[in-house]
């Protein structure tokens, strides 16, 4: 099974805009975060919302978590052209101490100026 | 703010041969993680590091994998025999061990490692 789908694969929209992206997993979690990814880059903490929350905010950003439909959503608001990049959900669902993270497939988000 | 540095940006190797991938967790982390992805594919877990041992790994990470912490600051994953299939991207991420269970990981920047 794959856990931490995002929907859509690519999304492209005007500056000042918002952007709507989702992510669906299939096992329990711990929490679910966020992460953006420029091209070629690494990977950059967004935001991060634990199981028993759901929704947060971090300035522009919006998280919300649904845990009886399995899904997150990650939206962006009056989005600008620097937001252009990958963003990835991923799940800390190990029951360890490890707390690896699944990633989603991810989204690529491009804004238009 | 303290970041995780990942040395060389780029590696080349040719298949066969052994390469040695290095990072410098945040100083104050004690979890430390490999993850690799390859071109156009999600991010994968490799192994997870914590105590001076393998805390889990992946079925990814055979017997040509292993991870070492040799001295304080540096942890390193090296790929005894590459193969052409181990050309990714390979991304090196630590987390601290707070009273917290929910917090997140840091990554570096990543090494690409391109097998010939």
């Amino acid at each position: 099974s794959q856990q931490g789908e995002e929907d859509p694969q690519a999304l492209s929209i005007q500056e000042g805009e918002n952007a709507t992206m989702n992510c669906s997993y299939k096992t329990s979690i711990n929490n679910l975060q966020w992460y953006r990814q420029n091209s070629g880059r690494g990977l950059v903490h967004l935001i991060l919302i634990r199981s028993n929350e759901r929704e947060k905010h971090s300035g522009r950003l919006r998280v919300t978590l649904d845990t009886s439909k399995k899904s997150s959503s990650l939206l962006i608001t009056a989005s600008r052209a620097a937001d252009t990049a990958s963003y990835f959900c991923a799940t800390d669902g190990a029951s360890g101490s490890a707390r690896q993270l699944t990633f989603g497939s991810g989204t690529q988000l491009t804004v238009l100026p | 703010e303290p970041e995780v540095t990942q040395t060389p940006s780029h590696q080349v190797t040719q298949m066969g041969q052994e390469v040695i991938l290095r990072c410098v967790p945040i100083s104050n982390h004690l979890y430390f993680y490999w993850y690799r992805q390859i071109l156009g594919q999600k991010v994968e877990f490799l192994v997870s590091f914590y105590n001076n041992e393998i805390s889990e790994k992946s079925e990814i990470f055979d017997d040509q994998f292993s991870v070492e912490r040799p001295d304080g600051s540096n942890f390193t994953l090296k790929i005894r025999s590459t193969k052409l299939e181990d050309s990714a991207m390979y991304f090196c991420a630590s987390r601290p061990r707070t009273g917290s269970r929910d917090q997140p990981q840091h990554f570096g920047d990543g090494t690409r490692l391109s097998i010939l």
